[in-house]
């Protein structure tokens, strides 16, 4: 059973700060990782991905990917009161045969950032 | 404007009754997909399509149909609901390829809440 594992929280950062929310998953031949951002009664939103080890930066967010260590974290700087939300950890195995196209979610993490 | 719509967004139905949600996209997706989000568990996959006419299990299949006669379009069928299918619903699209791996970048709709009485 493929397991994507995330701190439920909640985290509580205050406003400027660095929010770290980290993500383990359990199948080693994954090779597709996503953060999506879902606010409360909203469909999920999809901030990040990452294919490949290392880091990767856009705008605010750095997704950061560490294969050997089946981690996968998404740091969030000068975080702003707006992005108080609930992020979601996803991992999809690519292709290799049965399960290419199933994206398996942790339950997230819950994020607020304090003003 | 690209996107994925659902309908209906809310719907209170009763026991044993059929029911079909709706979903379409308007970005030429191949893939589409299925979720329940329930407090506790997460999302968790119902059915998805890779084409037209190719649908598979997700983790959570049973009491629910699924068919894709179009690109577009994906339903999801309730033959006969029961509570333990009250749920926050979503359907989610995304192009199946990109340099050679299976890239999955979802995009989801709206959401439809169901309550079955």
């Amino acid at each position: 059973q493929k397991e994507v594992e995330q701190n439920s929280g909640p985290l509580s950062v205050p406003e400027g700060a660095i929010a770290s929310l980290n993500c383990t998953y359990s199948d080693r031949g994954s090779q597709s990782f996503f953060w999506y951002r879902q606010y409360s009664g909203k469909s999920p939103e999809l901030i990040m991905s990452i294919y490949s080890n290392g880091d990767k930066e856009d705008g605010r967010f750095t997704a950061q990917l560490n294969k050997a260590s089946q981690y996968v974290s998404l740091l969030i700087r000068d975080s702003q009161p707006s992005d108080s939300a609930t992020y979601l950890c996803a991992v999809n195995r690519g292709y290799s045969g049965a399960g290419s196209y199933q994206l398996t979610f942790g339950k997230g993490t819950k994020l607020s950032v304090i003003p | 404007e690209a996107q994925v719509t659902q309908n209906p967004r809310y719907l209170i139905t009763v026991t044993g009754k059929k029911l079909t949600v709706t979903c379409s996209q308007n970005m030429n997706h191949e893939y589409m997909s299925w979720y329940r989000q329930d407090p506790g568990l997460g999302l968790r996959q119902i059915y998805y399509s890779m084409n037209v006419e190719v649908t598979d299990k997700g983790d959570v299949p049973e009491g629910y149909k699924v068919s894709r006669k179009e690109k577009r379009n994906f339903p999801l069928i309730l033959e006969s609901p029961s509570p333990n299918q009250t749920s926050l619903y979503f359907c989610a699209s995304s192009f199946r390829w990109g340099r050679g791996i299976s890239y999955n970048e979802q995009f989801f709709g709206p959401g439809t809440r169901l309550t079955v009485l």
